[in-house]
């Protein structure tokens, strides 16, 4: 049972450089988040979605794209990478359920130079 | 708004004795509250979860949380602190009744415990 996997675990880009981060979860969840982790600020959500076909903004979207087309992926796409993006970023998943706790992946170190 | 506060940012404990690592919330509704424990170059774990009911829970490893309505906390605690329980933890709300599942979490408590 692999739960949530992330890859890659590290990444360096230069700025203007694209790429994607995979997420995949092999539980049947319904529920998929991308949040970023800095120093300081916990984490932080980037966009999520409530199942297949179906995503919305979290609340630090500008420069991510995602999509849902599987209920099992979930990838995040960097656009045009930025220095302020340098960040650990953490897939999450879960059930439909309000009170169900979110299991993450062990995350992909990201830096932009 | 939903918010969470985690005012300490470490908190040092020798090994054997209690711990309590604080957390205060702020939503518009009836909170889902959680803890989280995140070990180094590791996701974040689930530790316990406050869902409705009873205002001790008890979690894994130990742990357990107090949820207060009156001063909308959720401190986590432990009565004898281990060693391998130094971590970093955070405390996490959500809104019932809503169809936002996401997430808001505080800025993580460091725990360190000494031998």
């Amino acid at each position: 049972n692999a739960g949530v996997t992330q890859t890659p675990k590290f990444q360096v880009l230069k700025t203007g450089q694209s790429m994607t981060l995979q997420c995949a979860q092999d539980m049947n969840h319904e529920y998929m988040s991308w949040y970023r982790q800095d120093p300081g600020m916990g984490l932080r959500l980037i966009h999520y979605s409530v199942g297949a076909g179906i995503t919305d903004q979290g609340e630090v979207p500008n420069g991510y794209n995602v999509s849902r087309s599987t209920t099992e992926d979930f990838p995040l796409r960097l656009l045009s990478a930025a220095p302020s993006q340098t960040s650990v970023y953490f897939c999450a998943s879960s059930y439909r359920g309000g009170g169900e706790p979110q299991h993450f992946g062990d995350g992909t170190r990201l830096s932009i130079l | 708004a939903q918010s969470v506060a985690q005012p300490e940012d470490q908190v040092n404990v020798a090994e054997g004795n209690p711990l309590t690592v604080k957390c205060t919330y702020s939503v518009s509704g009836n909170p889902y509250l959680f803890w989280y424990v995140q070990y180094p170059n590791r996701g974040l774990q689930f530790l316990l979860k406050y869902i409705t009911g009873d205002n001790l829970v008890k979690g894994s490893y130990g742990f357990e949380a107090e949820f207060n309505k009156s001063q909308t906390s959720f401190h986590l605690k432990k009565p004898s602190a281990l060693v391998s329980d130094s971590a970093l933890y955070f405390c996490a709300v959500r809104v019932m009744d809503t169809g936002r599942r996401a997430l808001t979490f505080g800025s993580g408590t460091r725990l360190q415990v000494q031998p």
